[in-house]
This record gives structure tokens, C-alpha cells and sequence, in this order.
């Protein structure tokens, strides 16, 4: 089945630190992948994506993620974290028809100042 | 057009209530897709419409969820007798036909008592 996993559930970085979260992703063909970010209470907003091409792909708000295909992985960076980038973090992939996504479990990241 | 609208943002009902929610997509996006989000989880996919054609229910959307698109613009979701498990984050995202690209609502939070 495809699927996305997040294999961290917390993370805490200390702002102005770099940040990596992780996404290993089970899909047969060259799948299409998302970050998106979840403020408490709030909806998805879209970070970056990847469809094909240029393997590191640049998002908003500073965030980048690499797509590699020996590792199955699409894993988000961002240089220098910002208290206001802490949030709950989702990786997600197109899933069959219609264009469903399929979500990771979520990494929530804590900044510390 | 601020983009897809949830209504309403909160809402309590006892065990055994009918509720229902309404989104306001993206008005050119023809998608409109539900999605359910409980505690510590990522959103999974419940169903989602191509104008007012329902094309797809998981298996996730027992017969006491119904979903409504009557003229392709809004949605509703229909949650008949509800029960402590249906309390989550439901959902709503539009998108254009083939478009890999879903917007997100801020969700409504439901919760059963």
C-alpha cells in the first residue's frame, strides 16, 4: 500500500538551530509529495512540493526538502528555525485516482528561545 | 474569495445527535474533498466530490456519515447519531480537476459527550 511515515513524533530545536524532519515514503511509481504545516487549531497550509525534476525543492517560509529515491526519502530542512515555526509538521503524497492525499502521523516541533 | 471556509468551527453535541458541517470551497475548484483528523494523527481521507458527483467514500465513512454537494459549489457532512469516536478535526479542501494542489479549511472540531 502507499504510504508516508514520519518517524519522529516530537522534535525540539533551539531557535536559530537547524531543523531536519524526516519522511520515508512507500510508493511503486515516482510518487508526488507535500509538507505541509498545522498551526494549533488551525488547517494545512502547503509548504513545498515535489512532482519530478530538481530533486531539492524550495518552499515558504524558508523550508526546503530533498527528495532521494535510494532512501526513499523526502525530508524537510530549514537552516535557521524561528519561534514561529513551531507547529505540527505533515507529509503527505498523492494516493490513486481523484488525487487523495495519504498523511504521515505528524511531527510536532517545539522551538526553544 | 479568502479561500475554503468551514462552518462551524466548533462544535459539542451529545452522544446520539445528528451534526451537520457545511465547507465553502474555493469557488473556481471544481474538487471538494473531507477529510477526518483525530488526536495525533494525520488527516485521512473520508470522500470527495467532482462538482456534485460523490466519487469516492472510504471505508473509513460508515453509513451514518453523508456527504452532500448539490450544486457543486458547497459541501455538507451529515454525522447521524453520533458516537464518542466520531470526536476529530473534520476537514475540508478544494482543488482544481487534476490539479495536484488541495487548499485546506481551518476544520471543525468536533467533539461528543
Amino acid at each position: 500500500a502507499q504510504s508516508v511515515t514520519q518517524p519522529d513524533i516530537h522534535i525540539t530545536v533551539s531557535e536559530g538551530a537547524s531543523l531536519e524532519l524526516r519522511c520515508n515514503y512507500s510508493y511503486g511509481a515516482t510518487p508526488y509529495l507535500f509538507w505541509y504545516v498545522q498551526s494549533p487549531g488551525q488547517g494545512l497550509q502547503l509548504l513545498l512540493k515535489y512532482f519530478s525534476g530538481d530533486t531539492l525543492v524550495q518552499g515558504i517560509k524558508g523550508f526546503e526538502a530533498e527528495f532521494k529515491r535510494s532512501q526513499s526519502s523526502f525530508n524537510l530542512r530549514k537552516p535557521s528555525v524561528h519561534w514561529s515555526d513551531a507547529a505540527e509538521y505533515f507529509c503527505a503524497g498523492l494516493t490513486g485516482g481523484g488525487n487523495k492525499l495519504t498523511f504521515g502521523t505528524g511531527t510536532q516541533l517545539k522551538v526553544e528561545l | 474569495d479568502t479561500g475554503v471556509s468551514q462552518d462551524p468551527r466548533h462544535k459539542i453535541t451529545k452522544r446520539g445527535q445528528n451534526v451537520t458541517f457545511r465547507c465553502d470551497p474555493i469557488s473556481e475548484h471544481n474538487r471538494l474533498y473531507w477529510y477526518r483528523q483525530t488526536l495525533g494523527q494525520g488527516p485521512e481521507f473520508l470522500t470527495y466530490f467532482q462538482n456534485e458527483a460523490q466519487l469516492e467514500k472510504s471505508r473509513l465513512l460508515s453509513d451514518r456519515f453523508s456527504a452532500e454537494r448539490p450544486k457543486g459549489s458547497f459541501s455538507t457532512l451529515e454525522i447521524q447519531r453520533t458516537e464518542q469516536g466520531d470526536s476529530a478535526m473534520y476537514l475540508c479542501a478544494s482543488s482544481f480537476a487534476g490539479g495536484t494542489e488541495a487548499f485546506f479549511g481551518q476544520g471543525t472540531r468536533l467533539t461528543v459527550v
